[in-house]
């Protein structure tokens, strides 16, 4: 069975905190994973990962995919406030496009 | 954990015709599911928030009368897009919330001719 597993699945930290998140899967037909940020309702698109060891970076943010473990790691330095979200990690199937999603990384960073 | 399913997986049809896309919470009741429009690479957009029993709430600049939006019942929301055209074509995920959390569909790819 197709699977995305997120851990920790909360985590609170204080500003200034350097946190990695981790998104491990288990799937058929890989095609790319993709990380969101969600604040509200809409989830945000952070990173495109579809080749192994090259790091995407944007800001503060990173993130990495290791296709022979099977995981990709999201690192988010210099926390702040503003940080504090909900990150979704999904893998987009190759068959089909569709999207096998994690149950989310719920981040809480303290003034 | 609870698994939200959307049906079809992807369809592909001629300019002109509808198209219904089912969005099903499996294993809990969801009294209220959401709607998203997707382009690659591209943040999920908001369409339409449904509640069960009422009318959706559509978001600034989406058509209802093009996105009809039904909320049948606490498990099942559907999303139909009438009179498809090409620039419709994109990848429709929906959502549920239950037990204080959102969970996303795998979505649905819409090719429109």
């Amino acid at each position: 069975e197709d699977k995305v597993v997120q851990s920790p699945l909360s985590l609170v930290v204080h500003e200034g905190d350097t946190v990695t998140l981790n998104c491990s899967y288990e799937v058929t037909n890989f095609r790319s994973l993709l990380w969101y940020k969600q604040e509200k309702k809409a989830p945000t698109f952070l990173f495109m990962l579809t080749s192994s060891g090259i790091e995407k970076k944007s800001g503060r943010l990173s993130s990495i995919l290791d296709k022979k473990e099977l995981f990709s790691i999201l690192n988010i330095t210099a926390t702040q406030t503003g940080d504090s979200a909900i990150y979704l990690c999904a893998v987009e199937m190759d068959s089909n496009y569709q999207l096998i999603w994690g149950a989310g990384t719920k981040l809480i960073i303290k003034p | 954990g609870a698994v939200v399913s959307q049906h079809p997986s992807w369809v592909i049809c001629k300019s002109g015709t509808s198209v219904k896309i089912e969005c099903r919470s499996l294993d809990f009741q969801a009294t209220t599911m959401f709607w998203y429009r997707q382009f690659p690479k591209q943040s999920l957009m908001l369409m339409a928030t449904s509640n069960e029993g009422s009318k959706a709430t559509y978001e600034q600049g989406v058509e209802k009368d093009k996105f009809l939006i039904n909320h049948a019942s606490l498990t099942l929301s559907t999303l139909t897009v009438t009179s498809a055209h090409p620039e419709d074509s994109s990848f429709y995920i929906c959502s549920a919330e239950g037990f204080n959390e959102q969970f996303f569909g795998p979505g649905t790819r819409l090719t429109v001719l």
